[in-house]
């Protein structure tokens, strides 16, 4: 079965704190995304990764970077913390090609107080 | 805005119904559109596609398309407690890495 993992569940941070959310996915997929799910909102993609180093802005990539150093690892980076970024985070991994099956990990619930 | 616009529910059916769930989008580029369903707490995970117009079944699951009318649902069949989750829809391009999804419905099965 396809593994995606995010290394914690549940984070509290502090505003103006730099974080780092981690992925690793374990079925060797190019494409990797980061989304954010709100209440009412649905998730929205924030950035997204279809090859190691390469990374493209998603709908709200504003306050967020990204890193893929590696295939099987992409992290997502909040510059300075603040407390609109309250969210569910949540990781996923396709095959190579658009419109592919996402994997999704369990998600990081963030709070930023 | 490419929107996919889906009621957020409660859907609420009796155990052994048909429940049917309903996404229209904005975007006629979409050609490929998801069904995930999402337990309480938690992450989302694909029970159907669909890409042609028209009807496609697996098990107790049907979607059905209408690119004409921009409309996408999903049935299901001899409906479970079990099935009770949130329903998200999710459309995208051929050419695009992007799927855009839909707030969702939540659907609340009745023993």
């Amino acid at each position: 079965d396809v593994k995606v993992t995010q290394s914690s569940r549940y984070l509290v941070k502090r505003t103006g704190e730099k974080v780092f959310l981690e992925c690793v996915q374990d079925m060797d997929h190019e494409n990797m995304f980061w989304y954010r799910q709100d209440p009412g909102l649905g998730l929205r993609l924030i950035y997204f990764s279809y090859d190691v180093k390469m990374k493209e802005k998603g709908d709200i990539p504003e306050g967020y970077s990204v890193s893929r150093e590696k295939k099987e690892r992409f992290s997502l980076i909040l510059e300075s913390a603040s407390t609109n970024q309250t969210s569910m985070y949540l990781c996923a991994s396709s095959f190579m090609g658009t419109n592919e099956k996402l994997f999704f990990g369990s998600g990081t619930q963030l709070s930023v107080l | 805005q490419k929107e996919v616009e889906q009621n957020s529910g409660p859907l609420s059916v009796p155990e052994g119904a048909i429940a049917s769930l309903n996404c229209t989008y904005s975007d006629r580029g979409s050609q490929s559109f998801f069904w995930y369903r999402q337990y309480s707490g938690k992450s989302p995970e694909l029970i159907m596609f669909i890409y042609s117009n028209g009807d496609k079944e697996d098990g107790r699951f049907t979607a059905q398309l209408n690119k004409a009318s921009q409309y996408v649902s999903l049935l299901i069949r001899d409906s479970q407690p079990s099935d009770s989750a949130t329903y998200l829809c999710a459309g995208g391009e051929d050419s695009s890495y992007k799927l855009i999804f839909g707030s969702g419905t939540r659907l609340l099965v009745r023993p």
